[in-house]
């Protein structure tokens, strides 16, 4: 199994640009999560899916990011337009219910600089 | 909302047994400790969990105190290759297998 991967693994773009960061999850598994993590903050969720539903996306910053997942195997995470404080590495994670505990299984993660 | 409370780090000599500890004092019947950790750089990696009795698997021990308010993680036989950041995490049993990653404590291996 090639795990949860994670594209690009590096971006630097200025500020206002679009960002489009992309996750495929482990196939089979029916949750997908995407964190953020700053030194500031440590780690972030942001949003999780459950059968490609948004399930709780509290913790997405603002308006300005969108989370997708359009089917099992591909999920989105848009920022428009871009600020230097989103720098930050974004990873996607996801797991499979099993109706009590599990682990979740970790992409190597985004480095976002936006300048 | 800090369900967990970790040392921000610790030492522990190569070969040698690291115990990191954790307090959840506050925790509820059930809910599960997870253990994760993060080398640098890289995206967090699965431990080990437990809800009541201690667990064993190839990577470590898991000692959950009778009560349930702490917890320790032990690494056998520590390597270098351990030092990472270690998260304790609590999650209660219907909360799908969502995660909420505290400060953990970076745990330095020296040789």
């Amino acid at each position: 199994d090639a795990g949860v991967i994670q594209s690009p693994r590096h971006e630097v773009t200025e500020m206002g640009q679009e960002v489009t960061l992309r996750c495929k999850p482990i196939s089979g598994h029916d949750y997908l999560f995407w964190y953020r993590q700053t030194m500031m903050r440590g780690l972030e969720l942001l949003i999780y899916f459950n059968n490609n539903v948004p399930i709780d996306d509290s913790g997405m910053p603002e308006d300005r990011f969108s989370a997708k997942m359009p089917n099992a195997s591909f999920s989105t995470l848009k920022i428009q337009p871009s600020e230097p404080r989103d720098s930050a590495v974004y990873f996607c994670a996801s797991s499979f219910w099993t109706g009590g505990a599990g682990e979740l299984f970790f992409g190597e993660g985004s480095r976002l600089t936006v300048l | 909302d800090a369900k967990t409370t970790q040392p921000p780090s610790m030492d522990c000599a190569e070969g040698r047994a690291a115990n990191l500890p954790c307090n959840h004092s506050t925790i509820s019947g059930n809910e599960y400790v997870y253990w994760y950790r993060q080398i640098h750089s890289q995206g967090p990696q699965y431990i080990i969990h437990g809800l009541k009795n201690n667990e064993t698997n190839e990577m470590a021990s898991l000692i959950i105190t009778e009560d349930r308010k702490s917890s320790t993680l032990i690494l056998p036989h520590a390597t270098l290759r351990d030092t990472a950041v270690y998260y304790c995490i609590v999650r209660p049993f219907n909360a799908g297998n969502m995660l909420t990653f505290g400060g953990g404590t970076r745990l330095m291996v020296k040789p």
